[in-house]
């Protein structure tokens, strides 16, 4: 089993809707990360979190630590949010980061 | 731009072959993370350097072997290569550790015919 699971995989919406994308994690963790890897490849980060909640224009990412989950929102979503997002996180253990398999997302116009 | 610059773009090499990719950080950034990505295994952590050591090694075949340099560039060496070693390598930085922002490089494509 995965240590990081994102879900959905896949999700496909239309422009305006509320997007939301899921991590759990099965380790104890220091901080987690969202990035962001469009379709031409390039990877952008996205959030840093240990606790709470961030928001950057759009974006808002929380973090549950005792519940071992985060979720990252996207309001009013537009085309070129069209991207794969990925969810990482840093253990405890040995600050080895570990990535989720990613959840691909396509906004229609 | 994130201020991290890969090269070669692109590499495409033959099985037994030695590449070697380079990555130059963000100005002021002490930390280099190399990472993997392939389409069965998605991102995998192969290796951290901060200020020229090696601070965490993650899953790094005994093939390839890394280094930074004292101007603070780094080098990913990978030896005897095979098929399965193709994949998209990314080099990304930090001001100190983990816990900071990663700036990632736009990648090298490598590919082992």
């Amino acid at each position: 089993k995965n240590e990081v699971e994102q879900s959905p995989q896949n999700l496909t919406a239309q422009e305006g809707e509320f997007i939301t994308i899921n991590c759990s994690y099965s380790v104890g963790v220091s901080a987690l990360h969202w990035l962001q890897q469009h379709p031409g490849g390039g990877i952008v980060s996205l959030f840093m979190l240990s606790s709470g909640k961030k928001k950057h224009g759009r974006l808002i990412a929380t973090i549950n630590i005792q519940e071992k989950h985060s979720s990252l929102h996207i309001t009013a979503s537009h085309p070129r949010d069209s991207a794969v997002y990925i969810c990482a996180v840093i253990p405890n253990r040995d600050d080895k980061i570990i990535f989720g398999k990613g959840t691909r997302l396509h906004i229609l116009p | 731009d994130s201020g991290v610059t890969q090269t070669p773009k692109h590499l495409i090499t033959a099985t037994g072959q030695r590449v070697t990719l380079r990555c130059s950080p963000r100005s002021g950034d002490l930390s280099v993370y190399w990472y993997q990505q392939s389409l069965d295994q998605g991102l995998q952590f192969l290796i951290q350097y901060y200020n020229g050591e090696e601070r965490a090694k993650g899953n790094i075949l005994e093939r390839f072997s890394a280094q930074q340099f004292p101007d603070l560039h780094s080098e990913l060496n990978l030896s005897s290569l095979e098929l399965g070693d193709s994949a998209l390598y990314f080099c990304a930085s930090s001001v100190e550790d983990y816990l900071d922002t990663q700036y990632f490089g736009p990648g090298t494509r490598l590919t082992v015919l």
